[in-house]
Order: structure tokens, then sequence, then C-alpha cells
């Protein structure tokens, strides 16, 4: 079945670079996505990648898609504490009705 | 005002009670979905709804069934709650087409003791 593979903690200094990676196994897929979780709330959309494009920049974030081996990272440059909450890599699958399979989630530390 | 609303927002229910969570939408979206969160296991598709005759199970439906009265309601009901579906459940929209961004309510926060 599909499935998506995350990393579950990443910590890293205000000021660093954090890069967080996903795995996921339907090549089917056509879009694929990075929401965030703040702590206490609901999901929302980070950004997201076609999957005929290798690379997307957007401010601070730049999604990394390499399909050949199904990965797909996230890039956040000058990290800020207000980074710190769970990063899910999230794929539109053709066999669930394009309904978003998650990853478990990175849970992403900023210390200053 | 949310654009998608979950109610309650939290919730402590018995061993064995029926409870039924609900979300309402006010994007206009056809598709709609109930995701259930534990810790370090993301999230889990519980069910799924492309529109109000149409409704899918998702990787976790047992002892879950849902509604859908209305392409803007769609609501989860635990029949008979078990302790392990204490979870944070959150319910979500999206519309036709290939892109699917989903839009996700605030999250249910359900205990069952």
């Amino acid at each position: 079945g599909e499935d998506v593979e995350q990393s579950l903690f990443l910590s890293v200094r205000e000021g660093d670079s954090s890069v967080i990676n996903c795995t996921y196994t339907d090549s089917s897929s056509t879009y694929l996505y990075w929401y965030k979780q703040e702590p206490g709330a609901g999901l929302q959309l980070l950004t997201y990648i076609f999957s005929n494009m290798d690379m997307k920049q957007d401010q601070r974030l730049t999604v990394l898609l390499n399909k050949k081996d199904k990965h797909l990272s996230l890039r956040i440059a000058d990290t800020q504490t207000g980074d710190s909450a769970i990063y899910f890599c999230a794929e539109s699958v053709i066999g669930a009705g394009t309904a978003l399979i998650f990853g478990k989630g990175t849970t992403l530390s900023v210390s200053s | 005002d949310a654009d998608v609303t979950q109610t309650p927002r939290n919730r402590i229910t018995k061993t064995g009670k029926r409870i039924m969570l609900e979300c309402s939408q006010t994007k206009g979206h056809d598709r709609m979905y109930w995701y259930r969160q534990d810790p370090g296991l993301g999230l889990q598709l519980i069910y799924y709804s492309f529109d109000v005759k149409d409704i899918n199970k998702g990787e976790i439906s047992d002892g879950y069934s849902v509604s859908r009265q209305a392409q803007a309601k769609f609501s989860l009901s635990l029949e008979s709650a078990i302790p392990n579906q204490t979870a944070l459940y959150f319910c979500a929209t999206s519309i036709r087409g290939r892109k699917s961004e989903a839009f996700f309510g605030q999250g249910t926060r359900l205990t069952v003791v």
C-alpha cells in the first residue's frame, strides 16, 4: 500500500538551515505537499510541488523532488523559533481517489 | 469565522458510549475527509467522501461510521467508543482536481475513559 516515511525529530539552532526529508512509494502521485502543524492547531498547507518539477522555491522554503528515488525534501533557510512545529509530507494517491496520505510528521525544534 | 468548523473541540466520553463528531464547511468544497492523529503516527485517513452519495473507507475505518448529510456537513460516529480511540480528530475539505489541497479544521480532542 501507499506509505510516506519521515524522520520524527529534527533539532536546529536559530539562523541555521533545516532540511526535512520524506520518501514516498506511489509513483502515480501527481502532487506532493508539505503541511505545517503548530501546537494546538490544525494543519496548514506550507507548499507543494507538481511531480514534473525538480525544485520549487518560495521565500525561505525550497522543495526538492527526486522522482527516481521517490524522495522529497523541505529546506527552511534562516530557521526561526517560530518555525518550530510538526511538518508533514503528504502525497495524493490516485488509488485513494486523490485523498491525501500523510507521513508521521517531523517535529522541528528550533533553539535560540 | 473558520472555513472548516469542528464540534465539539474537546470531549471526554466513557467506554461503550456512542459519540458523534461534527464537521461543517463554508468553502463550497465537494470533498470531505476525516483523519485521526496519534502522537508518532501522523494522520491516518478514516473515511472520505467525494460528494453526498459517495462515501469511502480509508486506512482505519473499523469502529467508525460517517454520514454526509449535505455537501457542507460530514459527521463521524463512534458507535461504541473504546479507549484506543482516544486521539485528535481532524476534518478536512478539498475541491475536485488533481492538486487537491486540503483545508483542515481545528481538530476535536476525544478522550475515551
